[in-house]
């Protein structure tokens, strides 16, 4: 069964860093493409980052020098490493791998996702 | 960036009606387009890909249409589960968009 399960969330003073991290089962994370999605309490969602097959990264630019996406292999797990946080990031952040169907995977398409693991970002 | 804009906010319809939701792009993003549904407390999950493509597992009540910047998600017969908030989104350019969401919910 393809899962996603996502950790490392917790609270943190603005300018504080946290690293998420997404483990794959079912599938392995560098054959696939990966991302990170955000949800803010009562919000909508908001892409924050995707790693690609390739090892190509994208990222949104309110995160751009702050946020590195990568992967780890060997742990089969996507990494967000969060520098100098703001209070407008705490959310929810979900991974969610590019939905793939009949031996086609469509990078930019969510599917499945995990169930996110939250960021409060307060003094 | 590409701004989607969804409407109704809130649609509120009974169990069996029929539902029309409506995404508009700031900029024409061809088909890529999708549409994923949100249950409270659960994770998205993605409904219509490419437009009008529904993902593995989706009931054929929910159908998609449109191309360029106009956009509709269409949900016949409502069932109890359909109750749940609707996002669009958008892959043709970066970044990455949602747009707001529609909430469906009981009349």
């Amino acid at each position: 069964e393809v899962q996603l399960v996502e950790s490392g969330g917790g609270l943190v003073q603005p300018g504080g860093s946290l690293r998420l991290s997404c483990e794959a089962s079912g599938f392995t994370v560098s054959n696939n493409y990966i991302a990170w999605v955000r949800q803010a309490p009562g919000k909508g969602l908001d892409w924050v980052a995707s790693v690609y097959s390739s090892g190509s990264t994208y990222s949104k630019d309110s995160v751009k020098g702050r946020f590195t996406i990568s992967r780890d292999i060997s742990k089969n797990t996507v990494d967000l490493q969060m520098n100098s946080l703001r209070v407008e990031d705490t959310a929810l952040y979900y991974c969610a791998r590019g939905y793939c169907s009949g031996g086609t995977c469509h990078a930019g398409w969510f599917d499945p996702w995990g169930q996110g693991t939250p960021v409060i970002v307060s003094s | 960036e590409t701004i989607l804009t969804q409407s109704p906010v809130t649609l509120s319809l009974s169990p069996g009606e029929r539902a029309s939701l409506a995404c508009r792009a700031s900029q024409s993003v061809g088909n890529s387009l999708a549409w994923y549904q949100q249950r409270p407390g659960q994770a998205p999950r993605l409904l219509i890909y490419d437009a009008s493509n529904r993902a593995t597992g989706i009931p054929d009540r929910f159908s998609g249409s449109g191309s360029g910047t106009d956009f509709i998600l269409t949900i016949t017969s409502l069932e109890a589960d359909d109750f749940a908030v609707y996002y669009c989104q958008q892959r043709d350019s970066w970044p990455l968009t949602f747009g707001p969401g529609t909430r469906v919910d009981i009349k």
